[in-house]
């Protein structure tokens, strides 16, 4: 089963607007990341936030981690068109195998 | 190489037929990684090879799919008696070993069972 919840399921915002997607999960955590797909296709890592962590940063990006909630934000600011995507949040357990495990994913649409 | 490869990079087959999927991780990356996605769906976790331990196998829809990896490196999924529901795009991605590492993703495999 989906260890990650994305909410919402699908967004759609004017260029230069920030979009908001959250992430929820269900067990204990290492660490969560967010990766992108293009087109269906292969992802691309985003950013990793340890479970230690609250908030990191990574140019238009901005992650939140809420461990007590199990809860994730990412952030994107001042959006543009190619900022068009899937995004994916996606979490490794604190226990037994360390494998990646993803959530349903947030379409999102940028009109420019 | 530089990045995951996997091939081919679209594969129609009839029903019935066996079809085997390659992974090429990157060098070094213990991890090797497979998943399923149906159009406009999430990722469905298929399988995970760590090293020398055993795989979690425990994504694997049904006996009809298997995996491989050789020497550590490379990888293969096998799916036997194709069958319409698993047409998808079927992605591989690579780790290095350690809880803070991401993944790197191949462009994936497209299957189309007619």
């Amino acid at each position: 089963s989906q260890q990650g919840e994305e909410d919402p399921q699908a967004l759609s915002i004017q260029e230069g607007e920030n979009a908001t997607m959250n992430c929820s999960y269900k067990t204990s955590i290492n660490n969560l990341q967010w990766y992108r797909q293009n087109s269906g296709r292969g992802l691309v890592h985003l950013i990793l936030i340890r479970s230690n962590e609250r908030e990191k940063h990574s140019g238009r990006l901005r992650v939140t981690l809420d461990t007590s909630k199990k809860s994730s934000s990412l952030l994107i600011t001042a959006s543009r068109a190619a900022d068009t995507a899937s995004y994916f949040c996606a979490t490794v357990f604190s226990g037994g195998y360390q494998k990646v495990t993803f959530g349903t994913g947030t379409k999102l649409q940028v009109i420019p | 190489g530089a990045g995951v490869s996997q091939s081919p990079s679209n594969k129609v087959t009839e029903k019935g037929k066996d079809v085997e999927l390659r992974c090429d991780p990157i060098s070094g990356h213990t991890a090797l990684y497979w998943y399923r996605q149906s159009l406009g769906q999430g990722l469905e976790f298929l399988i995970y090879f760590q090293g020398n331990s055993a795989p979690d196998k425990s994504g694997l829809p049904s006996d009809r799919f298997s995996a491989e990896r050789t020497g550590g490196s490379v990888s293969t999924l096998t799916i036997q008696r194709t069958q319409q529901e698993d047409s998808a795009v079927y992605l591989c991605a690579s780790s290095l070993y350690g809880t803070n590492t991401e993944a790197f993703f191949g462009q994936g495999t497209r299957l189309t069972v007619v």
